[in-house]
C-alpha cells in the first residue's frame, strides 16, 4: 500500500521568502510518480509539479521545484520568492506504476496550509 | 479550451434521499477518476474509469454508491439513501491516455446531507 505523510499542518512565511513543504512517502513499487497540488479556498485542485521515480533531475516549474531524495523517500516542494497568492492548502500525492492497471489512482497526504504574510 | 466541469456545484439534501452528480472531463481524456474530500483531509480515491470501463473501485465505495461512464465521455456518481456521513466535496479528475498521468481536477460538488 502507498502512503503519503505531510507533517506540517500549517506554515507561516513572509512574502518574498522561500518556503519548503515536507512530504515523505512509502511504497513497495519500483516505479511511481509524485505530484504536488495547490488547493486555494475556492476548492479546485491545481497541479503544480511532477516527479517520476526514475527521473535523475529534480523537477522544476517556474517558482516551484521538487527536492526528490529517493533513498530517504522524500519529495519536498520548494517555492521560491513566495507571493500572497501562494496562500493555500498544498497536497503531496503519489501514484503507482503507470504500467499496472489499478495503480493510476492518486494517494494524497493530509496537506499543509501555507499562509504568506505581507 | 474548457477544463473538467462538474454539476451541480452545491447540493443540499435530506438524509435518505438519492443524489446524482455529473462530471464532464476534458474532451480527449480517456481516464476519469472520482475522489471524496472531507474537511481538513486530502482527497480519497473512490473509483476510476478508462473509457467506459470501470477498472477500480475503492472499498470506500459502499453499495449505496454507483458510478457510470456509459459512452466513455461524461460520468455520473449516484449516492442512494444518503447519510450525514456522505457530506463531503466530491471531486472529479481526468487524464490523457499518454503522459505522466497528471490528473486535471474539476471544481467539485459540495454535498451537504441534513
Amino acid at each position: 500500500a502507498q502512503k503519503i505523510t505531510q507533517t506540517q499542518p500549517g506554515m507561516f512565511v513572509q512574502e518574498k521568502e522561500a518556503v519548503t513543504l515536507d512530504c515523505t512517502y512509502d511504497t513497495s513499487d519500483q516505479s511511481y510518480g509524485l505530484f504536488w497540488y495547490k488547493q486555494p479556498s475556492s476548492g479546485e485542485m491545481i497541479f503544480l509539479i511532477y516527479q517520476g521515480s526514475y527521473d535523475e533531475q529534480n523537477a522544476t516549474e517556474g517558482r516551484y521545484s521538487l527536492n526528490f531524495q529517493k533513498a530517504r523517500k522524500s519529495a519536498n516542494l520548494v517555492i521560491s520568492a513566495s507571493q500572497l497568492g501562494d496562500s493555500a492548502m498544498y497536497f503531496c500525492a503519489m501514484r503507482g506504476s503507470r504500467l499496472i492497471q489499478g495503480a493510476q489512482k492518486l494517494v494524497f497526504g493530509q496537506g499543509t496550509r501555507l499562509t504568506i504574510n505581507p | 479550451d474548457t477544463g473538467v466541469s462538474q454539476n451541480p456545484r452545491h447540493k443540499i439534501t435530506k438524509r435518505g434521499q438519492n443524489v446524482t452528480f455529473r462530471c464532464d472531463p476534458i474532451s480527449e481524456h480517456n481516464r476519469l477518476y472520482w475522489y471524496r474530500q472531507t474537511l481538513g483531509q486530502g482527497p480519497e480515491f473512490l473509483t476510476y474509469f478508462q473509457n467506459e470501463a470501470q477498472l477500480e473501485k475503492s472499498r470506500l465505495l459502499s453499495d449505496r454508491f454507483s458510478a457510470e461512464r456509459p459512452k466513455g465521455s461524461f460520468s455520473t456518481l449516484e449516492i442512494q439513501r444518503t447519510e450525514q456521513g456522505d457530506s463531503a466535496m466530491y471531486l472529479c479528475a481526468s487524464s490523457p491516455p499518454v503522459g505522466d498521468n497528471e490528473q486535471f481536477f474539476g471544481p467539485g460538488t459540495r454535498l451537504t446531507v441534513l
